[in-house]
């Protein structure tokens, strides 16, 4: 049963932090996403790449995150440093181009203090 | 244009009866309309989907219905039981360009079905 999995599931850290989660996608998919929900915004698409290449990360705050793919088989949300409006399940979820299905991960809580 | 509207933002129903809830965009290059399904602690689930060639699209008690001229489609959940309750969201992806594959989500509708 191919799944996305994320690590970690949860994370409380201080402010200032450095926070990284990281993703595995579902083998053969060439399309990976980050999301972030909250209860205000919902889900909101962060960034996502094709064939580990970024196409699109206009909905990160460019000063403090940073999302990479150094393989196939891993993605990268960095936050650094973090801050208390960074708290949110952040989803990662993956997928082939066509016809646009996704595939979710069961998210990591981020708590910031 | 990107945006796609849902509602409504909560919706209560009895056990047995029908949960409709509707989805509106504006982008008529979008071709491909997913719903998802959330239950709480869990990522997002693709319940069903739909192309602009078929007005509807019926798997076990979940059905979409399409009206492309309005810009406009809807889920309709059948004999809804309290397993359905969970947050239900819209999506649309266009074809073409960069962003093939990127979908735009509604605001989600949070279901509860109670017993």
């Amino acid at each position: 049963d191919a799944r996305v999995t994320q690590t970690p599931r949860h994370k409380v850290t201080e402010m200032g932090q450095e926070v990284t989660m990281r993703c595995q996608p579902i083998l053969g998919h060439n399309t990976v996403f980050w999301y972030r929900q909250t209860m205000m915004q919902g889900l909101e698409l962060l960034a996502y790449f094709r064939n580990r290449a970024p196409l699109d990360d206009s909905g990160m705050p460019k000063d403090r995150f940073s999302a990479e793919m150094p393989d196939a088989t891993l993605a990268t949300l960095k936050i650094q440093p973090s801050e208390p409006r960074d708290s949110a399940v952040y989803f990662c979820a993956s997928g082939l181009a066509v016809p646009a299905e996704q595939y979710f991960g069961p998210g990591t809580r981020l708590t910031v203090t | 244009q990107q945006q796609v509207k849902q509602s409504p933002q909560s919706l209560i129903v009895q056990k047995g009866g029908i949960s409709i809830i509707n989805c509106a965009y504006e982008n008529t290059a979008f071709d491909y309309f997913p719903w998802y399904q959330q239950f709480p602690g869990k990522g997002p689930a693709l319940l069903i989907a739909i192309r602009p060639d078929v007005s509807e699209k019926k798997e076990g008690r979940f059905t979409i219905s399409f009206n492309k001229s309005a810009k406009q489609f809807s889920l309709h959940i059948m004999d809804s039981q309290p397993g359905d309750s969970a947050t239900y969201f819209c999506a649309a992806s266009k074809r073409g360009g960069t962003s093939y594959g990127k979908l735009t989500f509604g605001q989600g509708t949070i279901l509860t079905v109670h017993p």
